[in-house]
């Protein structure tokens, strides 16, 4: 299964956007890129998902390499209610999410 | 949207009880998911259910055991709790096939004394 790396830990000024990177090289040609987050004491909750081109929806954009050995979570207009933890995962082609430790970001006034 | 949830947010149990832990989604998904999350080693799958009666093992099924007799429904069960299995429980549940989507329920954080 493809593993992946992600920064500890980030800081964002509010109002900007934070760009969380994502490295994943083993990554094989069916597995999808996701993106939860998960704020203190919650559940996970999703964010985005994508397999090679760029993804966009209310939440987030999501930008995958053209290699997809990488990607970039992109929070446009980062807010304190997005200080959370955000796990960069890529599925296997069962029905199992490898979740890793995350990057805990946080967002500063 | 999607609507999953869990019994109890906070338990408090004795070694050697028998604990149910219960999930119930309105979404009709076929697929749901027991995970437990302790600090620095991420969510790790317990066991999961493709569909009703049907059960996988994941990565960490030693002490535990799940029922699945409902669509809607399913409960993780610990044989005999131990200090070892305090722990956050998480249960999440997705359609049917290998890309959907995972949706999570708040969860439970579980003490066992």
């Amino acid at each position: 299964d493809a593993k992946t790396t992600q920064p500890p830990s980030m800081d964002c000024a509010e109002g900007r956007a934070a760009n969380l990177p994502c490295n994943h090289s083993t990554i094989s040609g069916n597995e999808y890129v996701y993106w939860y987050r998960q704020i203190h004491s919650q559940g996970p909750q999703y964010i985005i998902h994508g397999l090679k081109n760029n993804e966009t929806n209310e939440m987030a954009s999501l930008i995958i390499t053209e290699d997809r050995k990488s990607s970039t979570l992109i929070l446009p207009h980062a807010t304190l209610r997005d200080t959370a933890v955000y796990y960069c995962i890529v599925r296997n082609t069962g029905n199992q999410f490898y979740f890793g430790t995350g990057t805990s970001l946080t967002v500063i006034p | 949207d999607v609507k999953v949830t869990q019994s109890s947010r906070y338990l408090v149990k004795r070694t050697g009880e028998k604990v149910f832990l219960e999930c119930v989604q309105d979404m009709d998904h076929e697929n749901m998911f027991w995970y437990r999350q302790d600090p620095g080693l991420g969510l790790r799958l317990i066991y999961f259910s493709y569909d009703v009666k049907m059960k996988e093992k994941g990565d960490i099924p030693e002490g535990y055991s799940v029922s699945r007799e409902k669509k809607e429904r399913f409960s993780l069960i610990l044989e005999s709790a131990s200090t070892n299995q305090t722990s956050m429980y998480l249960c999440a549940s997705s359609l049917a096939g290998p890309q959907e989507t995972q949706y999570f329920g708040p969860g439970t954080r579980l003490l066992v004394l």
